[in-house]
């Protein structure tokens, strides 16, 4: 099993809808979570941390639920700039283990 | 912002040369660099940690030899692919971690190298 998986998508959203990515983890000792946006043949880019008490940031909110081992990032009233592949990343804190992981990515394609 | 600059961007070379990359953090200090590796349509997978001042420790899979890590000041790590084949056509991404955040997690990435072995 990956340590960090994903839907690859591709998510095909008219714009102005609301999309939902989940992500999954398999190391129940991961401290830190975050979404990285990465456009095509670009470097990711970081888009929001994940806390424990979920965040909000514009239209973008994380949620982080650690029973099941699952992050999720809801984007409201997309956008045609939106379109890009999430990547969820996962850190484990600490000695040889602190690396961040990321999952496989899913792709948004916001349709006009 | 922290910002960190990867050189050369695109590299074509021809099948047994070797390639050198560089990761540079601009305006801060980074103790821990990483270098991922990733093919299209695929995600960023961990090649190695590269630790200033000692030896690199590379992820399952990943030949030392082949790939080899210099993280000589608190700015600077270096990879290079020795003997390089078509298949180590990829997107090689460096990513760094400021000195003193190791608990956060959060890492800068640089702007990827693109190589074509031909």
């Amino acid at each position: 099993r990956k340590e960090v998986e994903q839907d690859p998508g591709p998510f095909n959203v008219p714009e102005g809808a609301t999309v939902a990515f989940n992500c999954t983890y398999s190391n129940s000792a991961s401290q830190s979570f975050f979404w990285y946006r990465q456009d095509c043949r670009k470097e990711p880019k970081l888009l929001m941390s994940v806390y424990s008490s979920g965040n909000e940031d514009g239209r973008f909110t994380a949620q982080l639920n650690r029973a099941s081992q699952y992050i999720s990032l809801l984007i409201r009233d997309s956008k045609l700039s939106d379109s890009a592949t999430y990547l969820c990343a996962v850190n484990n804190l600490g000695g040889a283990t602190n690396k961040l992981i990321f999952g496989t990515g899913t792709l948004l394609a916001v349709q006009p | 912002g922290a910002v960190v600059s990867q050189h050369p961007s695109w590299v074509i070379c021809k099948s047994g040369t070797s390639v050198k990359i560089e990761c540079r953090s601009l305006d801060f200090q980074a103790t821990t660099m990483f270098w991922y590796r990733q093919f299209p349509k695929q995600s960023l997978m961990l090649m190695a940690t590269s630790n200033e001042g000692s030896k690199a420790t590379y992820e399952q899979g990943v030949e030392k030899d082949k790939f080899l890590i210099n993280h000589a000041s608190l700015t600077l790590s270096t990879l290079t692919v020795t003997s390089a084949h078509p298949e180590d056509s990829s997107f090689y991404i460096c990513s760094a971690r400021r000195t003193g955040a190791e608990f956060t997690g959060e890492l800068f990435f640089g702007e990827g190298s693109r190589l074509t072995v031909l």
